[in-house]
């Protein structure tokens, strides 16, 4: 079975700009989740979906925003970029959310 | 909010010998799971664990949930074990579905 997969690998933004990252869930699993991990740090939760819908919400600014397609495949779309959105986004995918998660490779986005 | 530490921060071994990682939580968790993080940022299931013993290979763990700490044991470490390990909860009350982190423990072995 194809494990979780995220698109694109690596994006270089400029400060202001938009970006969009993508992220397709084991097959079965029903719900996303979004981290941030900056460097040296531990991931930080972004989002849960879980059937389409939002689930769970971390302190994040609303410039983050996010949605889960019918065929549970997600996107985190990022506004008005920051220097300080420089990381790697990370997703999970777990069955319903409760269960044990796994991760996509990430994509490791840079704002100049 | 729950907290969660990990000890030590780095550790750095030679090759062949053993060690213990740990990783303590200040309130009741649904599950809890240890991660290896590569040095190409890829995040690796190494357990499952809530409660009791797993073992998989030369890693094994064990969570004494009464007593809100987790082990990760590595024994004979190979180069190919470097990297972060990471600890992360999912807290009974105030989940938010969303994992707790510890901060890592940076291992390096070496040849």
């Amino acid at each position: 079975d194809a494990g979780v997969t995220q698109s694109p690998t690596h994006l270089i933004k400029t400060r202001g700009q938009h970006v969009t990252l993508r992220c397709s869930p084991i097959s079965g699993h029903k719900s996303v989740s979004w981290y941030q991990q900056v460097l040296g740090q531990g991931p930080q939760f972004i989002f849960q979906y879980y059937e389409k819908e939002e689930r769970g919400r971390g302190n994040f600014p609303d410039r983050f925003s996010a949605r889960q397609f019918p065929n549970y495949s997600s996107e985190l779309n990022v506004n008005a970029l920051l220097l300080g959105d420089s990381a790697l986004y990370l997703c999970a995918s777990s069955l319903d959310g409760y269960n044990e998660q796994f991760f996509g490779p990430g994509t490791r986005l840079t704002v100049l | 909010g729950i907290q969660v530490e990990q000890s030590p921060p780095d550790l750095i071994l030679q090759e062949g010998a053993n060690s213990t990682l740990r990783c303590n939580f200040s309130d009741s968790v649904n599950n809890l799971q240890w991660f290896h993080q590569n040095p190409w940022g890829q995040l690796i299931n190494l357990f499952y664990i809530p409660s009791g013993t797993k073992q998989n290979g030369r890693l094994s763990a064990t969570t004494v949930a009464t007593e809100r700490y987790s082990l990760l044991y590595i024994s004979s470490s190979q180069t190919t074990d470097s990297g972060v390990y990471f600890c992360a909860v999912d807290p009974f009350m105030d989940s938010n579905y969303q994992l707790i982190w510890g901060a890592g423990t940076k291992l390096i072995i070496k040849p």
